[in-house]
């Protein structure tokens, strides 16, 4: 049974950088595109992007310009880095491994890490 | 960018009653792309239905997607006490985007 487990500081300040680790157990990297998804308060959810083995990746146009999704495969894991963050990026961040045959979808999540900006 | 658009914003049904929810995107969607999601207080959602009709592992069969274009549907036959939560819509194309999600709470 695949399982992500994710992990990362949940204060920053204005300005700093967001990083998050998403280890997945039960299961290869290989094969599929592994996600991260956020959901601001209130708001709708946000894909932010996502990476392969090959380490081809993906990123929404409007946060391009602050994110670097990594992969590790010696340890199973997947890395998302936001810099300069504001308020507008408080939300509960989720990595997802994506099937990206036919049909896409989301297949399994892990359990969200809640991430507020303040000064 | 596809925007998805749920309805209604709140469902207000008992036990035993058939739940309608709609999705619409502001472009047509593959009906490959078109995924719903449950999603209960504090965890993550829960893939329920993929391929606009497909059930996800484990799903109970009371669960039903349909649709294709720009209009797509998804009902719960018999609402179960498990099932009031929060249901998105979401397509999967090269740049994915999210519904705002409807909730089904209890009557």
């Amino acid at each position: 049974q695949v399982q992500l487990q994710q992990w990362g500081a949940g204060l920053l300040k204005p300005s700093e950088t967001l990083s998050l680790t998403c280890a997945v157990s039960g299961g290869s990297l290989s094969g599929y595109y592994w996600s991260w998804i956020r959901q601001p308060p209130g708001r709708r959810l946000e894909w932010i992007g996502d990476i392969n083995h090959s380490r081809n990746t993906n990123y929404n146009p409007s946060l391009k310009r602050r994110i670097t999704i990594t992969l590790d495969t010696s340890e199973n894991q997947f890395s998302l880095k936001m810099t300069s963050v504001t308020a507008a990026d408080t939300a509960v961040y989720y990595c997802a491994r994506k099937y990206s045959g036919y049909a896409r979808r989301l297949d399994h999540w892990g359990q969200g890490t809640l991430v507020t900006v303040s000064s | 960018e596809v925007v998805l658009t749920q309805s209604p914003d709140t469902l207000s049904l008992s036990p035993g009653e058939r739940a309608t929810l709609s999705c619409r995107a502001s472009h047509v969607v593959s009906r490959n792309y078109l995924v719903w999601y449950q999603q209960k207080p504090g965890q993550a959602p829960r893939l329920l239905i993929y391929g606009a009709s497909n059930r996800a592992t484990g799903i109970p069969d009371r669960f039903s997607g349909s649709g294709s274009g720009t209009d797509f549907t998804l009902t719960i036959s018999r609402l179960e006490p498990e099932d009031f939560a929060v249901y998105t819509c979401q397509q999967s194309g090269d740049s994915p985007t999210f519904g705002q999600g409807t909730k089904v709470e209890i009557k």
